[in-house]
C-alpha cells in the first residue's frame, strides 16, 4: 500500500507557482521521496527525488521537511503542459522493490 | 537514444482468451517492471524481470506471466481474460536493478479492454 498522502486534486493558474503537498509520517531514515507525473495518454515520467536536503533540477524543486514527514513539489511557473497526475512516492535505499504508486494529485492549469 | 516503447496501443479482447503485450526498453535497460493502472487509480506492480529473470512479483495470479528478451525487449503474458483485467499496462525499464536510486522509464501504456 502507499504509504504517502496527497489531495485528490488541485487547480493553479497559468504561469504561476504550483506547490504540490505529500505527507509521508511512517517514512523511514532510509527512504528516499520520489515524484512522478503521469501526462493524459502518457506513462508516468520522473520528476525528482531527494533524501533530506532540498533539489532543484529543470522541472521542478523538492523542499523537504526538517522532520521527513512531508514534502513539497513545486512548479516555479505551472504551464498548461504541467497538467498531469503528480504522484509522490517513498523508495528504500536498501530497496529492489518496485515503485508503489498511491492515486496522486491531479493537478489543473487554467489558461 | 530511443525511449521505451510498447505495442499494441489499444486492444480488445473477450473474456476467457490470451493477449500479449510487447515492451521494448531503452537499450542497456537490464531492468524491466510491469504495471497494471485501472481507471482512476495509480499503477500497480505486476513482476519485474532483471537479466531474463523474474525478480519480483505484486499480488498478482499466475495467469500473468512474462519474458525478458537479451535484445531488451519483454513480454506480458495474461491467460484466461476476466473482465476486471481491462486496464492500462505500462512497462517501465532501468538501467540497473532497481534497488537504487535509479529512475525508471515508463512507455505510454497498452489499452486493454475484455468484454
Amino acid at each position: 500500500d502507499a504509504k504517502t498522502t496527497q489531495p485528490n486534486s488541485m487547480e493553479s493558474n497559468e504561469e504561476e507557482p504550483v506547490h504540490l503537498p505529500c505527507n509521508h509520517s511512517t517514512i523511514s531514515g532510509t527512504d528516499y521521496i520520489h515524484w512522478y507525473r503521469q501526462l493524459p495518454s502518457q506513462g508516468p515520467e520522473y520528476v525528482i527525488h531527494g533524501l533530506t536536503s532540498n533539489v532543484n533540477n529543470r522541472m521542478a524543486s523538492l523542499a523537504i521537511a526538517e522532520d521527513r514527514k512531508s514534502s513539497t513539489l513545486i512548479l516555479h511557473r505551472a504551464t498548461l503542459r504541467d497538467a498531469a497526475v503528480y504522484y509522490c512516492i517513498l523508495y528504500p535505499f536498501s530497496g529492489n522493490t518496485p515503485l508503489v504508486f498511491g492515486k496522486g494529485t491531479r493537478l489543473s492549469v487554467i489558461a | 537514444e530511443t525511449g521505451v516503447t510498447q505495442s499494441p496501443t489499444h486492444l480488445i479482447k473477450t473474456r476467457g482468451q490470451q493477449v500479449t503485450l510487447r515492451c521494448s526498453s531503452q537499450s542497456g535497460h537490464n531492468t524491466v517492471s510491469w504495471y497494471q493502472q485501472a481507471l482512476g487509480q495509480g499503477p500497480q506492480f505486476i513482476f519485474q524481470y532483471y537479466r531474463e529473470e523474474e525478480n519480483g512479483r505484486g499480488n498478482f495470479p499466475p495467469r500473468f506471466s512474462g519474458l525478458q528478451f537479451p535484445n531488451y525487449s519483454s513480454e506480458l503474458n495474461v491467460n484466461a481474460l476476466e473482465l476486471d483485467d481491462s486496464a492500462l499496462y505500462l512497462c517501465a525499464s532501468s538501467p540497473r536493478r532497481v534497488g537504487f536510486q535509479e529512475t525508471q522509464y515508463f512507455g505510454p501504456g497498452t489499452r486493454l479492454l475484455v468484454l
